[in-house]
């Protein structure tokens, strides 16, 4: 079974300091992991993943994230926090098995950059 | 590109009424789709499974009589809530995978149903 923890369910940040989002996972054989953004009453917003090759991946609005396989982890980073920043964002890990790509999701992280 | 539509955003129907929701990949063909609820502050529950001119895929837990999902084509599939009942008030989301194996999911907007 493969699963994804993020620690925090709450992230609080200044506007203009880095930002990390942490995300770890378990699954066997290789992972491929996804990061996705929710705003309010919303659906998700793919934002990066990462499939095979370098191991920081960069996305969409500035934001990356590193593979770690020693630590199985893929946090999520930006150098410079904006208060659009702010929403709830969710770790995902996938393993390709006979056809289904279904996700498995952590429980989210809200992210409050403040001004 | 990769933009996927939910029709209805928001229902509100009887209980004991049948509600359908509609996924669609609007710009790219998916061979399968996948059904997602997410309660209140909380993450998203896989559903279902659903692959094009197959039958769906479905969760432990889930009832596939209550909640019947159709995959007639690569663009479209279709969530129909059957009979239903104030616990199924959820935020039911779709996604959709690309159909040339690239791995990423993409989401429609959600449909919000409140069963009275």
């Amino acid at each position: 079974a493969q699963s994804v923890a993020q620690p925090e369910d709450q992230v609080n940040v200044a506007e203009g300091n880095p930002l990390t989002v942490k995300c770890t996972y378990s699954v066997s054989g290789n992972p491929y992991l996804f990061w996705y953004v929710q705003y309010p009453n919303r659906g998700l917003q793919f934002l990066l993943k990462y499939i095979t090759g370098d191991n920081l991946v960069k996305g969409s609005y500035g934001f990356e994230a590193e593979f770690n396989k020693s630590q199985t982890s893929f946090h999520l980073k930006k150098p410079s926090a904006l208060v659009s920043d702010s929403a709830l964002y969710f770790c995902a890990v996938s393993k390709r098995d006979t056809g289904r790509r279904a996700l498995t999701f952590g429980s989210g992280t809200r992210l409050q950059v403040q001004p | 590109g990769a933009v996927v539509s939910q029709h209805p955003s928001r229902v509100i129907c009887k209980s004991g009424t049948s509600v359908k929701i509609e996924c669609r990949s609007l710009d790219f063909q998916a061979t399968t789709m996948f059904w997602y609820r997410q309660f209140p502050k909380k993450s998203l529950m896989l559903m279902a499974t659903s692959n094009e001119g197959s039958k769906a895929t479905y969760e432990q837990g889930v009832e596939k009589d209550k909640f019947l999902i159709n995959h007639a084509s690569l663009t479209l599939s279709t969530l129909t809530v059957t009979s239903a009942h104030p616990e199924d008030s959820s935020f039911y989301i779709c996604s959709a995978a690309d159909r040339d194996l690239q791995e990423t999911q993409y989401f429609g907007p959600g449909t919000r149903l409140l069963v009275l």
